[in-house]
């Protein structure tokens, strides 16, 4: 299986701050990489799709970018309804491994 | 608008099977480019993918539960299946459909609001 490593598990921030997740892949996944966002006792909502791609509906402030097999979450300016656990996973291989999650905490 | 609606055993005895039904309503399970797939998250912890199938009937299972699971597609009644047999507490979690769409690299992009299914005798 690939290993997704995330990090950090958890985070602190405030609003209007710019926060950055980081995902590695442990092999080259090209750009099969999603974002997802989890609010507690919900579905998980997709952000990004193919590491960069912006789902529609889905702010401007969220974008994805990828570097090797290093791949990157970015809120440039925090909301309060953005604080959330959020999750990559990738979809290069089966299983779809996702990352162990960042939790999104307000400061 | 698609929605998915997942159903079924809320509660399951060790060593039986679980059985669960996701209802596809607004746009067809037969539209080509999509597949249809089940991931579980146990309490507090994150999220596991189960495996996905295709309109054709194709379907794809994580290694770690292979021996265990059927997933299937019914396509009179526009909705996929999920049976996990020989289930143990490690089952326990809440249970999500969702689409799969090839053309975004295999993301998932609608869910089903999640059903919670607990192994306890």
């Amino acid at each position: 299986d690939i290993q997704m490593t995330q990090s950090p598990s958890s985070l602190s921030a405030s609003v209007g701050d710019r926060v950055t997740i980081t995902c590695r892949a442990s092999q080259s996944i090209s750009s099969y990489l999603s974002w997802y966002q989890q609010k507690p006792g919900k579905a998980p909502k997709l952000l990004i799709y193919a590491a960069s791609s912006l789902q529609s509906g889905v702010p401007s402030r969220f974008s994805g970018s990828e570097s090797g097999t290093d791949f990157t979450l970015t809120i440039s300016s925090l909301q309060p309804e953005d604080f959330a656990t959020y999750y990559c996973q990738q979809s290069y291989s089966t299983p779809g491994t996702f990352g162990q999650g960042t939790k999104l905490e307000i400061k | 608008q698609l929605q998915l609606q997942e159903s079924g055993s809320g509660l399951v005895k060790p060593s039986q099977t679980l059985s669960l039904t996701c209802a596809v309503s607004g746009g067809s399970i037969s539209s080509g480019g999509y597949s249809w797939s089940w991931i579980r998250q146990p309490p507090g912890k994150g999220l596991e993918w189960i495996g996905n199938i295709y309109h054709s009937g194709s379907a794809y299972y994580n290694p770690s539960l292979q021996s265990r699971v059927t997933i299937s597609v019914d396509r009179s009644k526009n909705q996929f299946s999920l049976k996990l047999s020989s289930v143990t507490a490690a089952d326990t979690a809440v249970y999500y459909c969702a689409r799969t769409v090839v053309s975004y690299y295999y993301a998932m992009d609608v869910w089903g609001q999640g059903t919670t299914v607990t192994v306890s005798s």
